[in-house]
């Protein structure tokens, strides 16, 4: 079965630091095929925001101008793992978060990891 | 960057009503768009994508259409379990964007 398990739940406090991550399995994670793998912030009561998308076969990456210079996306092929991370928590991060993989559409999602910033 | 903007932003419909959403892009993204259904409390599903394909396992009551800048997605009879929000999203290029969503209810 094709799956991206999400890493758990976070509480963290305003200008800590943290790193999420997605795991994938069943499927060839850092194949040429052109599976992208995309980070998506939502929170309560809103929408999707599309944060940005990196093809591990490459780690070539694409930030949404909102969030460039916010985050970091990277990955680690050898362990088929994505990650997303932020050097300075803000209570504004607090939300969820989900990985999905795909190319013409997302089509497998993570569980989603919620991420609470509160002093 | 383009921005998408779906309507409306809710609807409610009784079971066995045909059900129309839009997504409008502001610039052409050929068929380069995905259709998700969220449920609350749930992790977002792919409905369609290439703006008309059936992602497997989707029942055939949902359809989609359109190309470069509009775009629809139709139930054909709806039913108690299609209660959710739904979002479009562009995958032409970064940033792959999506529609604010509609908030679809049952009456």
């Amino acid at each position: 079965e094709v799956q991206l398990v999400q890493s758990g739940a976070e509480v963290k406090e305003p200008g800590e630091s943290l790193k999420i991550s997605c795991k994938g399995s069943g499927y060839s994670f850092a194949n040429f095929g052109g599976q992208w793998i995309g980070w998506m912030r939502q929170t309560p009561g809103k929408g999707l925001e599309w944060m940005g998308i990196i093809y591990p076969a490459r780690s070539d990456i694409r930030y949404s101008p909102s969030f460039q210079g916010q985050v970091t996306i990277s990955v680690d092929n050898s362990i088929s793992t994505a990650f997303l991370q932020w050097s300075s928590l803000r209570a504004s991060d607090t939300a969820m978060y989900y990985c999905a993989k795909g190319y013409h559409g997302m089509d497998v999602w993570g569980q989603g990891t919620t991420v609470t910033v509160s002093s | 960057d383009i921005q998408m903007t779906q309507s409306p932003s809710s609807l409610s419909a009784s079971v066995g009503d045909r059900v129309t959403i839009t997504c409008r892009a502001s610039q052409g993204i050929s068929n380069l768009l995905a259709w998700y259904q969220q449920k609350p409390g749930k992790v977002p599903k792919l409905l369609i994508h290439t703006a008309s394909t059936l992602h497997s396992g989707v029942p055939s009551r949902f359809s989609g259409s359109g190309s470069g800048t509009d775009f629809t997605l139709t139930i054909s009879s709806l039913q108690p379990e299609d209660a959710a929000t739904y979002y479009c999203q562009k995958y032409d290029n970064a940033p792959c964007t999506f529609g604010q969503g509609t908030k679809l209810e049952i009456k």
